[in-house]
C-alpha cells in the first residue's frame, strides 16, 4: 500500500490567498485526521470524519478553514483567506475504523509557509 | 486537557546506552499509543498498550503503564543513531473518540 498520500508536500503563498491541502487515506480506512503542528503548539487535531462524515470539528481554528471528505479516498483543508499564523506543517492520517483505540497512520505533511 | 505531556522535552545519548522517555496524562485512558516523528516526516505507530496492560516489548521497545498514576514509560534499549527522533505518546479516553498527543521528547542518539 502507498500509504496516507498528501499534496503537495511544500506550498508558499501571501497572505490573503486561498490554500487547499489534499490528502488520499489508506484504502479501506474509514477513519480521517487532519492536524497542524507548530513549536508553539505541537500536534493539534483539527477535524475528524468517520466515513465521509465529520465528527469532530471543534479543532478548527476559525471559519477561515473548511475541510470536506467528498467520498472515501480524498479529503481537503482549505483556508480562505490565509495569514501568516496559519505557518505550520498540516498532516492528515487515517484509521481503520477510528476511534481512541486505533492505529493512526500518518501522511507526510504539507509545510506551509504563509508569507 | 487530555494531552498526555512527555518528559524530558529532550534527551541526548550515546549510541548504544539506553533511553528512557515518560508521558503522564490527565483522565481516564482506553489506552496509549507512542509514536516516533523523524524531522520532516509523518509520527509513526511504534507500539499501543491498553489501560488493563502494565508492560508490553517490542523489539528494543518496552512500553510501561501505571493507570494509578496516570504514566507511561518507553524505554529503548541499545539505542541507535538511527532511533534519533521525537517520540510521543497519545491517550486514547474513556470519553473520547479521538487521540490526545503530547507534546512530543526530542531524543538524539550520538554516534
Amino acid at each position: 500500500d502507498a500509504g496516507v498520500i498528501q499534496s503537495p508536500r511544500h506550498e508558499v503563498t501571501e497572505m490573503g490567498q486561498e490554500v487547499t491541502l489534499r490528502c488520499k487515506p489508506i484504502s479501506g480506512h474509514n477513519s480521517l485526521f487532519w492536524y497542524r503542528q507548530t513549536m508553539m503548539r505541537g500536534l493539534e487535531l483539527l477535524i475528524y470524519f468517520n466515513n465521509n462524515v465529520p465528527i469532530d470539528d471543534s479543532g478548527m481554528p476559525e471559519d477561515r478553514f473548511s475541510a470536506k471528505m467528498p467520498n472515501a479516498s480524498f479529503s481537503t483543508l482549505k483556508i480562505q483567506p490565509s495569514e501568516p499564523r496559519d505557518s505550520a506543517v498540516y498532516f492528515c492520517a487515517s484509521s481503520l475504523y477510528g476511534g481512541r483505540t486505533d492505529t493512526q497512520y500518518f501522511g507526510p505533511g504539507t509545510r506551509l509557509t504563509v508569507l | 486537557s487530555q494531552q498526555g505531556e512527555e518528559d524530558p522535552q529532550a534527551l541526548s545519548i550515546q549510541e548504544g546506552e539506553n533511553a528512557t522517555m515518560n508521558c503522564s496524562y490527565k483522565t481516564s485512558i482506553n489506552n496509549l499509543q507512542w509514536y516516533r516523528q523523524n524531522s520532516g516526516r509523518g509520527l509513526v505507530h511504534l507500539i499501543l498498550i491498553r489501560s488493563n496492560e502494565r508492560e508490553k516489548h517490542s523489539g528494543r521497545l518496552r512500553v510501561t503503564l501505571d493507570t494509578s498514576k496516570k504514566s507511561s514509560s518507553l524505554l529503548i534499549t541499545a539505542s541507535r543513531a538511527a532511533d534519533t527522533a521525537s517520540y510521543f505518546c497519545a491517550t486514547g479516553g474513556t470519553g473520547a473518540n479521538n487521540l490526545f498527543f503530547g507534546t512530543g521528547t526530542r531524543l538524539t542518539v550520538i554516534p
